[in-house]
């Protein structure tokens, strides 16, 4: 089976640029995650949907920054615009179907923002 | 509150020497889940384990084996006979029950020497 994809796997832009970040979770869950990994702040959870509805974004660092699921199988991050700080690893994660409460994680986008 | 220390920020070894990464958490749930995730050089976050907190059995897979003590709420994972593909970055989480939210540790990176 496959699992958590995300694409790009690096996307380099420069700054007041808009990113699009995507993510397929695994076919049959029904909860997704977007997190942020950085060095200072370790991993950072954004965005949690459940069922296709954001629950919780409490995470999300600002209005520059906006996720969607519009459906089970996709789900987008974007950000816009872009700034040099928001350089970082987003991880997209899911969870559910017979698995507990473990969530399994995509390989992760590098953002780089010039 | 919740919280998840792992004290070891980075851990060397020589190969074939066992190392004991250790996981202590806070919590005041009577149900909780307790996770090991490792993240490779490469960067993805892969899932290892998931222990419930009525289940204090220790576990082993392989050379991978789980010590979880509710008593001194500790779930430590040790490696027997590393090797250079252990090096990574490994994080203990937290999870409570009918929670979404991951409580990450900050992780701890291990270093295999040939």
């Amino acid at each position: 089976d496959a699992g958590v994809i995300q694409s790009p796997r690096h996307e380099v832009t420069e700054m007041g640029q808009e990113v699009t970040l995507r993510c397929k979770p695994i076919s049959g869950h029904n909860s997704l995650f977007w997190y942020r990994q950085t060095m200072m702040r370790g991993l950072e959870l954004l965005i949690y949907f459940n069922n296709n509805v954001p629950i919780d974004d409490s995470g999300m660092p600002e209005d520059r920054f906006s996720a969607k699921m519009p459906n089970a199988s996709f789900s987008t991050l974007k950000i816009q615009p872009s700034e040099p700080r928001d350089s970082a690893v987003y991880f997209c994660a899911s969870r559910g179907g017979t698995t507990y409460n473990e969530q399994f994680f995509g390989p992760g986008t590098r953002l780089t923002v010039l | 509150a919740q919280k998840v220390t792992q004290a070891q920020t980075e851990i060397s070894v020589v190969e074939k020497e066992d190392v004991t990464l250790d996981c202590v958490y806070e919590t005041r749930d009577t149900t909780y889940y307790l996770f090991w995730y490792k993240q490779p050089p490469s960067g993805e976050l892969v899932f290892l384990i998931r222990r419930n907190s009525f289940d204090e059995q220790n576990e082993i897979s392989g050379r991978y084996s789980w010590n979880f003590q509710k008593s001194t709420s500790s779930f430590n994972f040790t490696i027997t006979a590393s090797q250079v593909v252990d090096s990574a970055v490994y994080f203990c989480a937290l999870n409570r029950d009918s929670s979404y939210k991951l409580i990450f540790g900050s992780g701890t990176r291990l270093l295999v020497r040939p």
